[in-house]
C-alpha cells in the first residue's frame, strides 16, 4: 500500500525568505503523479503544484517549484519569496492507478511579517 | 474559486441521525470523488463515481453510501451519526475516470459536519 509522510508538523519562516517542506513516499508503482495542496484558514483545498513521476524536471510554478527525487521517493516543495498569504497547512499527496489521493499529515507553515 | 460547489457549508445534528451532503463538480467534470478531513484520521479518500457509476471505495463506513446523478451531482449520505463522525467532508471533481492522464482533482469548500 502507498503512504505518504510530512515528517514536519510545523514550520516557520520570515517573510521574503525561502522554506522547503518535506515529504517522502512509498510505492511499487512506476508511474504516478505527486501534488501538493495548500489549506488556508478559509479550509479550501488548494493545487500548489504537481508533478508527474516519468518527468525528469523538475516542475515549477511561480514561486514553488519541487525537488522531485524518485530512487529517494522524496518530494519536497520550496517556496521562496515567502508571502503572509502562504500561511496556511500544506498536504503532500500521492495518486497512483487507482487514482485516489493519499495525504500525508500535513505541515502547518507560518509565515511571520 | 475551483468551480466545485458544496452545500450546505456546515450542519450540525445528533447522534443517531441521518444528513446528506451534496456537490456539484466543475462544468465538465464527470468523476467525483468524497473526503473526510478528521483530526485523528486526516485526510481519507472515501468513494469516487464517474459517471454515475461507483469506480474506487476507500475507507467508507457501511452506515454512509453516496451516488450521483444523470445531471452529475452527488450526494453522500451518513446516517446512524455518531460523535466520531464529526469532520470536514470534501468533494472533489476531475475530468476522467482515472488512468495516468492529467487528471487534476479539484476540491469543494467542504461541508463542516458536527454532531452533538
Amino acid at each position: 500500500a502507498q503512504t505518504v509522510t510530512q515528517s514536519q508538523p510545523e514550520m516557520s519562516v520570515q517573510e521574503a525568505e525561502t522554506v522547503t517542506l518535506s515529504c517522502t513516499y512509498d510505492t511499487s508503482e512506476n508511474n504516478y503523479y505527486l501534488f501538493w495542496y495548500k489549506q488556508p484558514p478559509s479550509r479550501q483545498m488548494i493545487l500548489v503544484i504537481r508533478q508527474e513521476a516519468y518527468k525528469q524536471q523538475n516542475a515549477t510554478e511561480n514561486r514553488f517549484s519541487v525537488n522531485f527525487q524518485k530512487a529517494a521517493k522524496s518530494f519536497s516543495l520550496k517556496i521562496s519569496d515567502s508571502q503572509l498569504g502562504d500561511t496556511a497547512m500544506y498536504f503532500c499527496a500521492f495518486r497512483g492507478a487507482t487514482n485516489k489521493l493519499i495525504f500525508g499529515t500535513g505541515t502547518l507553515l507560518a509565515v511571520q511579517p | 474559486d475551483s468551480g466545485v460547489t458544496q452545500t450546505p457549508k456546515h450542519l450540525i445534528t445528533a447522534t443517531g441521525q441521518r444528513v446528506t451532503l451534496r456537490c456539484s463538480p466543475r462544468s465538465g467534470d464527470l468523476s467525483v470523488y468524497w473526503y473526510q478531513q478528521s483530526l485523528d484520521q486526516g485526510l481519507q479518500f472515501l468513494i469516487q463515481y464517474y459517471n454515475g457509476e461507483e469506480r474506487a471505495k476507500g475507507n467508507i463506513l457501511e452506515r454512509f453510501s453516496a451516488q450521483q446523478f444523470p445531471d452529475l451531482h452527488s450526494e453522500l449520505n451518513l446516517s446512524s451519526l455518531e460523535l466520531g463522525d464529526s469532520a470536514l467532508y470534501f468533494c472533489a471533481s476531475s475530468e476522467e475516470a482515472g488512468g495516468l492522464a492529467k487528471n487534476i482533482q479539484y476540491f469543494g469548500a467542504g461541508t463542516r459536519l458536527s454532531v452533538l
